[in-house]
């Protein structure tokens, strides 16, 4: 167990509809990550929050959003729904010390949309 | 830029073989790296990690890397394999811990 906590595990929605991922990072990390995987696309890094602000942003499509509250969990915001956003995503944190980071990884929310 | 290349999709081995799973970065600086295995339907799990210090860097469940700065290589290797090694493995580059770049990973196959 990494530490990290996603809800929800499943989602099953339909095309044009919103959803809403959930992480709670690991206790004392203030670095959250979302990444998205998918078969043809592998890992790809979604965006970054350091204590509450954006810190890093990758390939992260205009419909979704994320954001990182007070007591450090995060949402990950998906709106629009395409089939092609079905996909494996996962939350990963991090303490970004200065001794030598790593980022552990939740069991990721399995969104389908049909 | 920073980018990640694992050029095997899939390594086989047999079960007490030595095995090697390929990795070849590019990062301006100097580079942080990571090796983490994805069971099936699971989470990513990290292995081990190179910062700073000796090459050869040992990690959990016998695995182990060798960083090769003139190659830009790190090389995963178990000197055993097993067949619970079967799974899915990332390597993972980073140079300022913002963003992390994961390569395409590569599934190992332990036969018994």
């Amino acid at each position: 167990d990494s530490g990290v906590t996603q809800t929800p595990k499943h989602l099953i929605t339909a095309t044009g509809q919103r959803v809403t991922l959930r992480c709670s990072p690991r206790s004392g990390d203030l670095s959250v990550y979302w990444y998205q995987q998918s078969l043809d696309q592998g890992l790809q890094f979604l965006i970054q929050y350091y204590n509450g602000e954006e810190r890093a942003k990758g390939n992260i499509l205009e419909r979704f959003s994320a954001q990182q509250f007070p007591d450090l969990h995060s949402e990950l915001n998906l709106s629009s729904l395409e089939l092609g956003d079905s996909a494996l995503y996962f939350c990963a944190s991090s303490s970004q010390t200065v001794s030598g980071n790593t980022i552990y990884f939740g069991e990721g929310s399995w969104l389908t949309v049909v | 830029a920073q980018s990640v290349a694992q050029p095997e999709d899939q390594v086989n081995v047999a079960e007490g073989n030595p095995l090697t799973v390929k990795c070849t970065y590019s990062v301006s600086g100097n580079p942080y790296l990571f090796w983490y295995v994805q069971y099936p339907n699971r989470g990513l799990q990290f292995l081990l990690k190179y910062i700073t210090g000796d090459n050869l860097v040992k990690g959990s469940y016998g695995f182990e890397a060798e960083f090769n700065k003139s190659q830009t290589s790190f090389h995963l290797k178990k000197p055993s394999a097993l067949v619970s090694d079967s799974a899915l493995y990332f390597c993972a580059v980073s140079r300022n811990f913002n963003k992390f770049y994961f390569g395409s990973g590569t599934k190992l196959n332990v036969k018994p």
